[in-house]
């Protein structure tokens, strides 16, 4: 089955400590996005990348960061200078072939991460 | 800057009714939109994703119309099911940030049996 996987479904963080988010996909596209989500609110972009050893900062950056060594994999970092991490994370992937601009996004199950 | 926005929050409606979800933008220059579905702790799910050459498309009990000079779409369910219940969540995909979506806010619909 093709598609995207994220793990932990949930993950708990103490103060201080910084926590890893999986993402990896096997449908073959080259970008892939991260968003947060708060309860009641829209999806806002963290970071993305559109190929291997590249990425950019989205619109709320500060506190993350992300790497892509490697085409189906783009892991997110939570850092202790992430003030509010208490969120739901979702992974995105999108083709990058063709009239790429007018291509889906798919998204990932997911992960909740809480801060105690 | 590019702001989207669901309007109403929330939705009940009997079974069978109709369900009618809109969706505005402030920018028409978007390259397409998509709708989503998502259930209680759960990621999104494609349900519809309308060019912006397109005016409308069709994908069974759904029919998502595009209006880009108003700076509106709507979602319609046709003859909904209590199964319908979840957010809905419309997003335009804008040519900044590697067309990252800008998303609202959702609509939240509750379809009693």
């Amino acid at each position: 089955d093709g598609g995207i996987t994220q793990s932990p479904k949930y993950l708990f963080r103490k103060e201080g400590q910084n926590v890893t988010l999986s993402c990896e996909q096997n449908l073959n596209h080259d970008a892939m996005y991260w968003y947060r989500q708060d309860p009641g609110q829209g999806l806002r972009l963290i970071y993305y990348s559109q190929i291997v050893n590249d990425f950019q900062k989205g619109d709320i950056a500060e506190g993350y960061s992300v790497s892509r060594e490697k085409k189906e994999s783009f892991p997110l970092t939570v850092t202790s200078a992430q003030k509010n991490p208490t969120a739901f994370y979702l992974c995105a992937s999108r083709a990058l072939k063709g009239d790429y601009y007018y291509n889906e996004q798919f998204f990932g199950p997911g992960t909740r991460l809480t801060v105690l | 800057k590019q702001e989207v926005t669901q309007i109403p929050a929330a939705l009940s409606v009997p079974e069978g009714e109709n369900l009618v979800l809109n969706c505005s933008f402030t920018d028409s220059a978007i390259y397409n939109l998509q709708w989503f579905r998502q259930d209680p702790g759960k990621g999104l799910t494609s349900l519809l994703l309308i060019q912006s050459s397109q005016r409308e498309q069709t994908s069974g009990r759904l029919n998502a119309s595009l209006d880009k000079s108003s700076g509106r779409s709507t979602l319609y369910i046709a003859a909904s099911q209590p199964g319908d219940s979840a957010t809905y969540l419309c997003a335009v995909s804008i040519k900044a940030a590697g067309n990252k979506l800008t998303f609202g806010g959702g609509t939240r619909v509750l379809v009693k049996p």
